[in-house]
């Protein structure tokens, strides 16, 4: 059973874009959100987190939109570079943020173009 | 230290042998994480351990596979008579109690 569904499975953006993932959760005892960045041959990194009281978060180009009632949340990069190029991966966990397992989405293979 | 470290950074073995994987912890985190990446796949969750009690053991795939983390601290993830099914990227991550977690850089490893 996949508990977060993450698409599009890869991506294609201009230089300057904005490229969005989206992703979908089911289990509503998630109450915390974060995305990770991962190049190859590295671990995940975290990029910014989310817990659903709030449904907007802003760190520096990276925004995660969340949407409680619909159980989505997304991922927007403004003014894409192409070092951005990595695969970013959604996550859920309940409990204490931090403390608890991670349940991870699919990954995106996101390509900034120069 | 300056993050999380793991060793080694590459594993071939043979089908049937026994492999041990190591984690090195960021100084003072309680909390430790055993994922399992499979190739195109997002990192699935194996254990965790706070200090050195194991609280979730519920990832674990079989009973080939074994965790320990005996002073609270390094932790090593051993599985017995690996299958070829076993080759993936073993993820540890660490945190302080109830914050985000910092993942190392993985072990890769190919069962041959």
């Amino acid at each position: 059973q996949q508990q977060v569904k993450q698409s599009p499975q890869s991506l294609i953006v201009q230089k300057g874009g904005i490229p969005i993932i989206n992703c979908a959760y089911e289990n509503t005892a998630f109450d915390y959100f974060p995305w990770y960045q991962q190049f190859p041959g590295k671990g995940p990194a975290l990029l910014i987190a989310i817990r659903p009281d709030v449904s907007e978060k802003k760190e520096g180009r990276f925004t995660i939109s969340f949407n409680k009632s619909a159980k989505q949340f997304s991922l927007h990069i403004m003014d894409s570079q192409p070092g951005d190029s990595a695969t970013y991966f959604c996550a859920a966990s309940k409990g204490n943020f931090g403390n608890e397992k991670l349940t991870f989405g699919t990954g995106t293979r996101l390509t900034i173009i120069p | 230290g300056a993050g999380v470290s793991q060793s080694p950074r590459y594993k071939v073995a043979k089908r049937g042998q026994d492999v041990a994987l190591r984690c090195d912890p960021i100084s003072g985190h309680v909390s430790l994480f055993w994922y399992q990446q499979a190739l195109g796949q997002g990192p699935e969750f194996l254990t965790y351990f706070q200090n050195e009690a194991q609280l979730d053991k519920s990832g674990l795939p079989s009973d080939r596979f074994f965790a320990e983390r005996p002073e609270g601290s390094v932790s090593t993830l051993k599985i017995q008579r690996t299958q070829q099914e076993d080759s993936a990227v073993y993820l540890c991550a660490s945190s302080r109690r109830a914050e985000t977690q910092y993942f190392g850089p993985g072990t890769r490893l190919l069962v041959l």
